[in-house]
């Protein structure tokens, strides 16, 4: 059964950068079946693509973020990463790995973890 | 790159029919394949629908889905209405190398 599992700090102060991990088991990255996505929701508000990466290493952003994020990703450890430069409390969101993106839908999600932008 | 305009709320009674929109703002509805997720409070979203009309296994058949080319957006319908599926729905479509989600339809079953 495929697993996604996001890891990371709960709490960035503003300006600062957002750093999350995402663990995969059950599926390997590698195999390049699938793209890999970061998904974000702020509370009470919809869904936010953010961007998603191929095992090759090859990764597409949305137009909204593209100047303060990047995902990259690590087959040795079966994980991809997230970056968020320059945080505001406009960032605070809970923040969703998910295997799909492309063509191919989100067809597993992680549990998200909630990140709060604060002093 | 485009839209996906959701209405905001929709509500019915159990065992109605309910069908949610999804309005593409420009290019074609048929361009490229919709997606439907559920998401119920606390829990991450899932799959309902991909590719316009289908569903994954364990959906039940009370979802489907549609494209209608005339008004360039896409639908689901849930027939059958259950109190369970009170929750979020979001389309999402693709375009050249982004991901599209519309703004969410909050399902009240009452």
């Amino acid at each position: 059964q495929v697993q996604l599992q996001e890891s990371g700090p709960g709490l960035v102060k503003p300006s600062e950068t957002l750093s999350l991990t995402c663990t995969v088991s059950g599926a390997s990255i590698s195999s390049g079946d699938y793209y890999w996505s970061w998904i974000r929701q702020p509370p009470g508000k919809g869904l936010e693509w953010m961007g998603y990466v191929y095992y090759t290493g090859s990764s597409y952003y949305s137009p909204s973020l593209k100047s303060r994020v990047s995902i990259s990703v690590d087959t040795s450890k079966n994980q991809f990463s997230l970056k968020l430069t320059s945080v505001t409390a406009a960032d605070t969101a809970v923040y969703y790995c998910a295997r799909g993106g492309s063509v191919d839908p989100f067809d597993y999600w992680g549990q998200g973890t909630l990140v709060t932008v604060s002093s | 790159n485009f839209m996906l305009t959701q209405p905001h709320s929709v509500s019915e009674s159990p065992g109605k029919t309910v069908t949610i929109s999804c309005t593409r703002s420009s290019g074609s509805i048929a361009r490229n394949y919709v997606q439907w997720y559920q998401q119920r409070p606390g829990s991450s979203p899932t799959t309902v629908i991909y590719d316009d009309n289908q569903r994954p296994s364990g959906v039940p058949d009370r979802f489907s889905g549609s494209i209608d080319s005339s008004s360039n957006s896409a639908s689901l319908n849930i027939s059958g209405l259950k109190t369970e599926d009170e929750a979020d729905y979001y389309c999402q479509s693709y375009g050249d190398s982004i991901v599209v989600f519309g703004g969410g339809t909050k399902l009240t079953v009452l």
